[in-house]
């Protein structure tokens, strides 16, 4: 089994270029989320998704939308670029909300 | 919005000594979770406290919830250079609307040097 993974790696952006992040998993868990990295601040939550169809804003949604179309994949997708959405992105899943959440290997982003 | 302070922010030590990392807040959790990170990796669970006052301990590593579950503390005992990482807090709320979501401490960056 693969667990969570990301595509892509890492990836630069213009300021106003568009970009989607894509999130797969294996598990058959009902819960993912997209988080943020930055130093000093810990993972904050962008969106998430309780299953399939379904999504919910987190903490910093702004500037971000999601979708999930299937139960295994959580996209996250920015519109226009902007240099403060430069960070290391990472995508997470679950079987329950109050359990282990496993995490990919992160995609950083940089926004010039 | 819940927080979680985590203290310290930055902690670096010699191999062989101890160390305690803090996670506080003004919240009540129904859970608390420990995740250990290494440099271009994602977080990978340690152990996760639900009851207050409890103690769990994974070989060198002892984990505490307090007693009222708003803080819980990570003691590390005789670190080793391979303890080298990110340690992030996350307290996890059942209910309300928070179900679902996990509140992340800023994290502590141990480096245990031979």
């Amino acid at each position: 089994n693969a667990g969570v993974t990301q595509t892509p790696k890492f990836r630069v952006l213009k300021t106003g270029q568009s970009m989607t992040l894509l999130c797969a998993q294996d598990m058959n868990h009902e819960y993912m989320y997209w988080y943020r990295q930055d130093p000093g601040m810990g993972l904050r939550l962008i969106h998430y998704s309780v299953g399939e169809g379904t999504t919910a804003k987190g903490e910093v949604p702004d500037g971000y939308n999601v979708s999930r179309l299937k139960k295994q994949n959580f996209l996250l997708g920015l519109e226009s670029a902007a240099p403060s959405q430069t960070s290391v992105y990472f995508c997470a899943s679950s079987y329950s909300p109050i359990v282990e959440q496993f995490f990919g290997p992160g995609t950083r982003l940089t926004v010039l | 919005t819940q927080l979680l302070e985590q203290s310290p922010q930055f902690l670096s030590i010699q191999e062989g000594e101890n160390l305690t990392v803090y996670c506080n807040s003004s919240s009540v959790f129904s859970s608390l979770q420990w995740y250990r990170q290494e440099p271009g990796e994602g977080p990978v669970l340690l152990v996760t406290v639900v009851t207050g006052g409890e103690v769990k301990k994974l070989k060198r590593l002892t984990f505490q919830f307090g007693d009222a579950r708003k803080d819980s503390s990570l003691h590390i005992t005789a670190a080793q250079p391979g303890d080298t990482g990110l340690y992030l807090c996350a307290g996890n709320n059942a209910g309300g609307t928070s179900y679902g979501k996990l509140t992340f401490g800023q994290g502590t960056i141990l480096t245990v040097h031979p």
